[in-house]
Order: structure tokens, then sequence, then C-alpha cells
């Protein structure tokens, strides 16, 4: 069965970088768009960017773009995304979902979530 | 960017009712729409995609409507473990963007 397995829970201070890992299992690694969402305590979803496996071309949401990178390691079936300059407010779970063989899909399977904590 | 709308923020239903979750696009998003179910403490869960087709092993009380910039998410008979945040989302457009969220609660 398709599983996503991310990296434990993280606690850093502001101005520091934080890189999530997010291993997948039980299906072609290549064939599925990697997409990555947060929610804030007490708030909704929000997503923030994708990655094709296969080609590695990301696409982050604007608001993210000079301080969100998202990679992948083929060899190891896993995507990473690291959060550079981080602020109080980037406190979250952070998500890995699995995409379409497009991008233009649901997100089909979740990883459980790694909750990052920004903290002095 | 589609902003994605969804009321009521809150229904407060007893079980065995329908449940009726809206969700507005501010932008067509044709029927690129899908619908995840969110407990506390968990990851969402896909229940609905392209509008109307139920995920994999999602029960038939779960249904999806709506084209365009009107959607509409039903439940039949509520059960005890349906009440959660359900959230909706847009894939059509980049960015991704996701409703608001509805809660449906116990009354």
């Amino acid at each position: 069965q398709v599983q996503l397995v991310q990296s434990g829970a993280e606690m850093k201070r502001p101005g520091a970088s934080v890189k999530v890992s997010c291993k997948a299992s039980g299906y072609t690694f290549n064939d599925y768009y990697i997409h990555w969402v947060r929610q804030a305590p007490g708030h909704g979803l929000e997503w923030m960017g994708w990655i094709n496996p296969d080609t590695g071309y990301t696409n982050v949401a604007v608001r993210f773009q000079d301080r969100v990178t998202v990679t992948r390691d083929t060899s190891s079936n896993t995507a990473y995304m690291e959060v550079s300059g981080l602020r109080y407010d980037d406190s979250a779970v952070y998500y890995c979902a699995r995409g379409g063989e497009v991008w233009v899909a649901a997100l089909d399977s979740w990883g459980q979530g790694t909750l990052v904590t920004v903290s002095s | 960017e589609r902003v994605m709308t969804q009321s009521p923020a809150t229904l407060s239903l007893s079980p065995g009712e329908r449940a009726t979750l809206s969700c507005r696009a501010s932008h067509s998003v044709s029927s690129n729409l899908a619908w995840y179910q969110q407990k506390p403490g968990q990851a969402p869960r896909l229940l609905i995609y392209g509008a109307s087709t139920r995920a994999t092993g999602i029960p038939a009380r779960f249904s999806g409507s709506g084209s365009g910039t009107e959607f509409t998410l039903s439940i039949s008979g509520l059960q005890s473990e349906d009440f959660a945040v359900y959230y909706c989302q847009q894939y059509d457009n980049w960015p991704l963007t996701f409703g608001g969220g509805t809660k449906v609660e116990i009354k």
C-alpha cells in the first residue's frame, strides 16, 4: 500500500533552517508528484509547493519562493522540503502528500505530518 | 489565485442526519475539486476528487456534486466517525488552494 513516512518533530530558533523528509513506499516514486502542505495550530491547510520526482522540476507558491526549497533523492524514494529564515509564524505541522501523474490531481495519500516549532 | 470559500464554518447535527457542505470558487475550477476529511491529530484524508468521484475505500454515504464555481459535499446518515473538519481544494489552477474548512460537530 502507498505509504509516506515523514521525519520527526523539530524545534528551531528564529532565523534557522529546517529540512523535513518524506520517504515513499508502495508505488513507483518517480511516477507521482509530491506536494507539501502546512497547517498552523488551529488553522486550515496551506499548499506550499510540489516536485516532479522524475524530472526534479519544482513549483513553489509565490509567498514561499524565497525561503522554501523542495528536492528529492530518487535512490531512496525520498522527497525533502527545506524552509530557511524561520519565523515564529512558520510553526506548523508540515505534510507531504502524493499527487497524481500530472500536477493537476488531488492528493490521495498523506504523510503523518512533521511538527516544526519555532521558538527562542 | 482561486479563492475557495466554504460554508458554513460549523455545522451542528445529530447522528443519522444529513450534512450538506458548500464550497465556492472565486473563478471556475471546472471539476478539478477535491474534498478532504481531517480528524484531530490526523492528516487529511481524500474523500472526493473530480468533484464527484469517491476515493478508494470511501463509503457511499459521501457524495460530491457541482462544477465551475459551486460545489457540495453531502453526507447521508451521519455516523459517529464522520464528525470532523472538511476541506475543499481546487487543483485546476496554480497555486493549489484550500477552503477554510467546515467543522461538522455533534449537536
